[in-house]
């Protein structure tokens, strides 16, 4: 299947900080390309949903002002964790998509703050 | 109500069992669906992408109904390696995708 790199695999960071993670995808260009995030034993939560060149789509709850989302070309998606806090530690994973295929995950971040 | 559910679980199941799973949809205009597996710690990764005539891969069995729109999986013959969580997927003609809540598996010897 497509290959979709996520880095870093894991970061730890002080409060305060920002932190920023690239999901890009390897051997096919990606119009559409997702970020999740996942506490330990629950399920995948969508965060936004970004088209390449437009601005991304912020699922309710989401604070676009702290999960800043770019999707600059067809292979490359950054997500930046603004003044990242204890309680953004998670595992953030991207997915990316063609049209009508399946979508291909990124290894996933995980992100702990300290 | 959620756009896509599935029985949380989990489902013990013994090794060489058969165990299905079903999820259900809301959304009508859903154009395609997807199962994936998701093992602990680790991303989701595509099991099978399921069509109206269903399909077999293997052990595995993929069905879609759209009259009651609902997907299932089926696995015939548990391995301890299938341990794992389920996750359904639906897209619509958007190119969104939907994931339900995951099904954990867990086999045992």
């Amino acid at each position: 299947g497509a290959v979709v790199s996520q880095h870093p695999s894991r970061v730890i960071c002080k409060s305060g900080t920002s932190v920023k993670i690239e999901c890009r995808s390897l051997d096919f260009q990606a119009t559409t390309m997702f970020w999740y995030r996942q506490f330990p034993k629950k399920s995948l939560m969508l965060m936004a949903t970004s088209n390449e060149g437009s601005k991304a789509t912020y699922e309710q709850g989401v604070e676009k002002d702290k999960f800043l989302i770019n999707h600059a070309s067809l292979t490359l998606s950054t997500l930046t964790v603004t003044s990242a806090h204890p309680e953004d530690s998670s595992f953030y994973i991207c997915s990316a998509a063609q049209v009508n295929t399946e979508a291909f995950f990124g290894q996933g971040t995980r992100l702990t703050v300290v | 109500r959620k756009e896509v559910e599935q029985d949380p679980g989990p489902f013990n199941v013994p090794e060489g069992a058969t165990v299905a799973f079903n999820c259900t949809y809301s959304n009508s205009a859903s154009q395609s669906f997807f199962w994936y597996r998701q093992d602990c710690r680790k991303e989701p990764k595509l099991l099978m992408s399921v069509y109206s005539s269903g399909n077999e891969d293997g052990r595995f069995t993929a069905q879609l109904n759209r009259a009651s729109q609902y997907i299932s999986l089926l696995i015939r013959d548990s391995k301890l390696s299938d341990s794992a969580t389920y996750l359904c997927v639906a897209r619509n003609a958007g190119n969104m995708l939907t994931f339900g809540g995951g099904t954990r598996l867990m086999v045992k010897p």
